[in-house]
């Protein structure tokens, strides 16, 4: 079975810019996730989405977007880019209950100049 | 949720089994305890879950006393492929997939 897909796994972008990442889950998996990982603040909890809904949402600003299509894909949308939005993001996906493992993807690198 | 203490780092060497502790004194009754595993430029890797008393699968075991207000990971015969960051998270049951990662403890195993 394949696993978490992200992509791109790289991305530069300058400041001011928005930019759009994309997860495609684990085939049957219904919840993706998003995380954002950086040396300074750890790996932190962006938001959750569960059959095209919302579930949970972490403490970002409203810069920070996603949405989930009807095949479980998701994306993610960063407005108005800045420098502190340097970061690994990290997608995971796991199946429909709560509590379920998570399996996370490679990640998508994003560099902000 | 509980705040999660583990230590920062921890070293050992080939063959040893290593044993982290993560403190949670605040859990809750329906809360339950799970341990990450995170290599560099990957994403964190699911190693073990458990309620109380003791879990064990093919990779590790996760010993949570009767107060349940810490567990220990415990590694049998580390390699140094081992070498990862771990982390210990508390989920709440009603609290959907959201994962809470602390600091988490940067194993190092030596040959």
């Amino acid at each position: 079975k394949a696993g978490v897909t992200q992509t791109p796994r790289y991305l530069i972008k300058t400041r001011g810019q928005q930019v759009t990442l994309s997860c495609s889950p684990i085939s049957g998996h219904r919840s993706v996730s998003w995380y954002q990982q950086t040396p300074g603040q750890g790996l932190q909890f962006l938001f959750e989405y569960f059959s095209e809904t919302q579930r949970n949402k972490g403490n970002f600003p409203g810069r920070f977007s996603g949405r989930q299509f009807s095949n479980s894909r998701s994306e993610m949308n960063v407005s108005t880019l800045e420098l502190g939005d340097s970061a690994l993001y990290l997608c995971a996906s796991s199946l429909a209950t709560v509590g379920n493992e998570q399996f996370f993807g490679p990640g998508t690198r994003l560099t902000v100049l | 949720l509980a705040k999660t203490t583990q230590p920062i780092s921890m070293d050992s060497y080939e063959g040893q089994e290593v044993n982290i502790t993560c403190s949670h004194n605040n859990i809750a009754t329906n809360d339950y305890i799970t341990w990450y595993q995170q290599f560099p430029s990957q994403g964190p890797r699911f190693i073990i879950q458990g309620y109380k008393t003791k879990v064990t699968n093919e990779v590790a075991s996760l010993f949570i006393p009767a107060d349940r207000k810490s567990s220990t990971l415990s590694l049998p015969r580390v390699s140094l492929s081992d070498t990862a960051v771990y982390y210990c998270l508390v989920q709440r049951e009603n609290a959907g997939n959201m994962l809470t990662f602390g600091g988490g403890t940067r194993l190092m195993v030596k040959p």
